[in-house]
């Protein structure tokens, strides 16, 4: 089955240690998207991609980094990751045409020791 | 900026109908409304989109206000398989389309 894969499921890393999260999609869809949900709240969108081209949102600290190096893989980075910054990191994917859905991993929850 | 708003939570019994509530009040005329459920541990899955017109699919039903301000996801016979949280959101134009979440709707389903 076509598929959204994140990994790892949990990561641990330490306050201050750069961490990387990674995303791969089967369905070669052009938009991929990055959302953090923090406990018991809805996910908010970090930033997104269309294509190469990066959208970042307004709101979206310095802190939060992300590559695309080809069409089925997707990063976000952490530069230095704060305890505030502990939540479940949501990978999406969709056609750029508002009539489909998006398609979410089942996400990475990161903890910060 | 775009706003959602659902109610924190509702319960419903099994096999009854489900009727989830959601307020777009800044909704523009080429935003669309998506509807996504959340398992615990899961990513959202999506449930139902539409703009205007009501949909119909094979999980719900999706009643969209004449003004558009509002919305209504119909889940037609709880099943416990239905217990999740329902997330209405406004799909915004922007590079593609962005989604903008409501805080979500805790669904209850008692035997």
């Amino acid at each position: 089955d076509a598929m959204v894969i994140q990994n790892p499921r949990y990561q641990v890393t330490q306050f201050g240690k750069p961490v990387t999260l990674s995303c791969s999609q089967t369905l070669n869809h052009n938009v991929m998207y990055w959302y953090q949900q923090k406990s018991s709240q809805a996910p908010k969108l970090l930033f997104h991609y269309y294509d190469k081209d990066f959208n970042n949102e307004a709101d979206t600290p310095d802190n939060f980094q992300s590559r695309r190096p080809n069409t089925s893989f997707c990063f976000l980075d952490i530069r230095s990751p704060g305890l505030g910054d502990a939540a479940m990191y949501l990978c999406a994917t969709s056609p750029p045409r508002m009539t489909k859905p998006q398609h979410f991993g089942d996400g990475t929850r990161l903890s910060i020791l | 900026d775009a706003k959602t708003t659902q109610p924190n939570s509702m319960e419903s019994n099994e096999e009854e109908p489900v009727h989830l509530p959601c307020n777009h009040s800044t909704i523009s005329g080429t935003d669309y409304i998506h509807w996504y459920r959340q398992l615990p541990s899961q990513g959202p899955e999506y449930v139902i989109h539409g703009l205007t017109s009501n949909v119909n699919n094979r999980m719900a039903s999706l009643a969209i206000a004449e003004d558009r301000k509002s919305s209504t996801l119909i889940l037609h016979r709880a099943t416990l398989r239905d217990a999740a949280v329902y997330y209405c959101a406004q799909g915004i134009k922007a590079a593609g389309y962005k989604l903008t979440f409501g805080g979500g709707t805790r669904v209850l389903v008692k035997p």
